[in-house]
């Protein structure tokens, strides 16, 4: 089964940094490119980030630019978000999610459950 | 930086078709995506490329893409369906690309 696990949220003070973790098993990992999304509560999705397959291209959302990294490790499967100088308005539930290399661009055809980070002081 | 509009929110009644806009400017120039997101879950992959539909996800849904306009549409609507929908799309046209979200849609099932 195609499954992505996200990890690290919890509550920090505002200016404080926190490690996200997304563990990914049933397809080849290293195969994909991956992406950040957040929602912050009561509201719409927003995407964070994105990572290719190898690392060698990476995006951020300007909201975030400066303050957050995005980084993979393909043997061990797993996809990072290091987040910086934390905001309150970073408070949200963030989600990682498989690119899914539509002809288009960008398509996320499978998410996680989601880990909450709350910034608060 | 590209911008999507989505309306608020749509009703309709089970049976009946639910029809929901994505405005973009020259959006029918672009690829568009459809998540749903029902209360507590994930969001979902239910459209990619403006019309086609992942495995698993019923016939019910469709879209389509032209102009100013993208619109997913949901036939025969139950009221499992009801839900948040959200268009996406992949904006390369800066040197900054972004992958953008409209700002939902709640679709509610009378």
């Amino acid at each position: 089964e195609v499954q992505l696990v996200e990890s690290g949220g919890g509550l920090v003070q505002p200016g404080g940094s926190l490690r996200l973790s997304c563990a990914a098993s049933g397809f080849t990992f290293s195969s994909y490119s991956m992406n950040w999304v957040r929602q912050a509560p009561g509201k719409g999705l927003e995407w964070v980030s994105y990572i290719s397959s190898s690392s060698s291209t990476i995006y951020y959302a300007d909201s975030v630019k400066g303050r957050f990294t995005i980084s993979r490790d393909n043997a061990k499967n797993s996809l990072y978000l290091q987040m910086n100088s934390l905001r309150a308005e970073d408070t949200a539930v963030y989600y990682c999610a498989r690119d899914g290399y539509c002809s288009g661009g960008s398509c996320l055809d499978v998410w996680g459950k989601g880990t909450t980070v709350t910034v608060s002081s | 930086s590209y911008v999507l509009t989505q309306p608020p929110s749509v009703s309709v009644a089970p049976g009946q078709t639910a029809r929901i806009t994505c405005g973009g400017n020259n959006i029918g120039s672009k690829s568009v995506h459809w998540y749903q997101q029902k209360p507590g879950q994930a969001p979902v992959l239910v459209v990619y490329d403006d019309s086609d539909r992942p495995s698993g996800i019923p016939e019910r849904f469709s879209g389509s893409n032209s102009g100013n306009t993208a619109t997913l549409t949901i036939s025969r609507v139950e009221a499992g369906d009801e839900a948040d929908y959200y268009c996406q799309v992949w904006d390369s046209s800066s040197d900054h690309p972004d992958v953008v979200f409209g700002g939902g849609t709640k679709l509610t099932v009378l």
